[in-house]
């Protein structure tokens, strides 16, 4: 099974500012890489798929880059709304789909 | 619009059964893989079995047999059956598509 490793686990930004989240996998897993943002009470949403691809409607200021076993979520400028839990996942070798443990992405 | 709608939760002691579902609206079932994902309170996210559209199911190496997953193409709807629960089963359960379609989620409490 193919490990992810997010880091850090919590990231205090401010509003505004540039975020930079991190995410490992144990072993190559090329482009198969996905970026999830979750709110207290609420479903994942898929934002980033192939490592780099938005989905449909998400803002231009999320931006996924990576490949192989290093993969960057990069948040340009923190809104109010993007203050969430984010998720990498690997579905290069599934079943089964494996999470990272997830980046809380807090007010500074 | 792609809905998926879960049910089936609640409070259940611990050894029973339950039978989670996931009523599809905008997308066939039969048509897609279909997932479930379950996240215990205040962790992160498990996925624990799928189902594709040829029937073959897969499942978490964790669950050592004890949850099912199953279709029903008539009603459009994607179940899990869980057996045997212990505390550790309590979470909210998602049902999954392509993805990018998440259900709101049915929490699951194990407890007596």
């Amino acid at each position: 099974e193919i490990v992810m490793t997010q880091s850090p686990a919590i990231l205090s930004v401010s509003p505004g500012e540039r975020a930079t989240l991190s995410c490992r996998a144990s072993q190559n897993i090329h482009s198969n890489l996905a970026w999830y943002q979750q709110k207290p009470g609420q479903p994942p949403r898929l934002l980033i798929f192939g490592a780099s691809t938005r989905a449909t409607g998400i803002p231009a200021r999320f931006s996924g880059s990576g490949s192989g076993t290093e993969f960057t979520l990069t948040i340009s400028r923190l809104e109010p709304e993007d203050f969430a839990v984010y998720y990498c996942q690997q579905y290069y070798n599934w079943p089964p789909w494996t999470f990272g443990q997830g980046t809380k992405v807090e007010i500074k | 619009e792609v809905q998926l709608v879960e049910s089936g939760g609640g409070l259940i002691q611990p050894g029973g059964s339950l039978r989670l579902s996931c009523a599809a609206s905008g997308l066939t079932v039969g048509s897609n893989y279909m997932s479930w994902v379950r996240q215990a309170p205040g962790k992160g996210l498990q996925w624990l079995s799928v189902i594709y559209s040829d029937g073959r199911t897969y499942y978490a190496d964790s669950l050592r047999g004890r949850f099912t997953i199953s279709r029903d193409d008539l009603k459009n709807t994607v179940s899990l059956q869980v057996n045997t629960v212990r505390a550790e089963d309590t979470a909210v359960y998602y049902c999954v598509t392509q993805s990018l379609y998440w259900g709101q989620g049915t929490l699951v409490t194990v407890s007596s």
